[in-house]
């Protein structure tokens, strides 16, 4: 299974772009980077899903470089309510979540 | 259209008593799966139903933990005896298809359960 690396925690500011990097240095070739956005109180939530180059929807931006070993989550300008856990994961018949980044964003 | 819901949405009960979580997933989603986050932990995987049967199960901590999907409609997961580790929010999640292209997970809002 194909593991994730993210960092842990990052702050930013109302009205900021924000970029989560994702490292995944042995996906596999049928493996999907998948999104995931995680309020207090709730479950995970879809944010975008993507297998190569970028993929565009209305809440979020997903960049994937020609070898798939990392991803970046793009949140363009960015509000308190997008304070959240984001989750990267890789997907294929199988989605295993790792710690996720915690995403602060202030007045 | 229904979300999945999840039932109860808090249970607390004492180590060494029963308790049965019970998720319904969104109609027509023959994929179903279980999730808990112990707390300062990761969201770990515990089980995957395609309809009724168990295609992995591989997370399931231990056989105090029964998961049955019976008509491949809802889902109930059962811990008996509880330990205190048990303690966590248990989530499900349905999708259509097996993940993959164009799948999407949707998630329930959890159960907390708290063992005392």
């Amino acid at each position: 299974l194909a593991k994730t690396t993210q960092p842990i925690s990052m702050d930013s500011y109302e009205g900021q772009e924000v970029n989560i990097t994702c490292s995944h240095n042995n996906i596999a070739t049928n493996d999907y980077i998948t999104w995931y956005q995680q309020f207090p109180s709730q479950g995970p939530r879809f944010i975008i899903q993507g297998y190569k180059t970028k993929v565009t929807n209305e809440v979020a931006s997903l960049f994937i470089p020609a070898d798939r070993k990392s991803s970046t989550l793009s949140l363009p300008r960015v509000s308190l309510s997008d304070t959240a856990v984001y989750y990267c994961l890789v997907v294929y018949n199988d989605m295993r979540f790792g710690a996720g980044t915690r995403l602060t964003v202030k007045p | 259209e229904a979300g999945v819901t999840q039932f109860p949405s808090h249970s607390v009960i004492e180590k060494g008593q029963t308790v049965t979580l019970r998720c319904d997933p969104i109609s027509g989603h023959d994929n179903l799966y279980w999730y808990r986050r112990v707390m300062g932990k990761e969201i770990k995987f515990l089980l995957h139903f395609v309809k009724e049967s168990k295609q992995d199960e591989s997370g399931m901590p231990n056989n105090r933990f029964l998961a049955e999907r019976t008509g491949g409609t809802y889902s109930t997961l059962k811990v008996q005896p509880a330990e205190l580790e048990d303690s966590g929010v248990y989530f499900c999640a349905s999708t259509r298809r097996g993940l993959g292209l164009d799948t999407e997970a949707f998630f329930g809002q959890g159960t907390r359960l708290t063992v005392v």
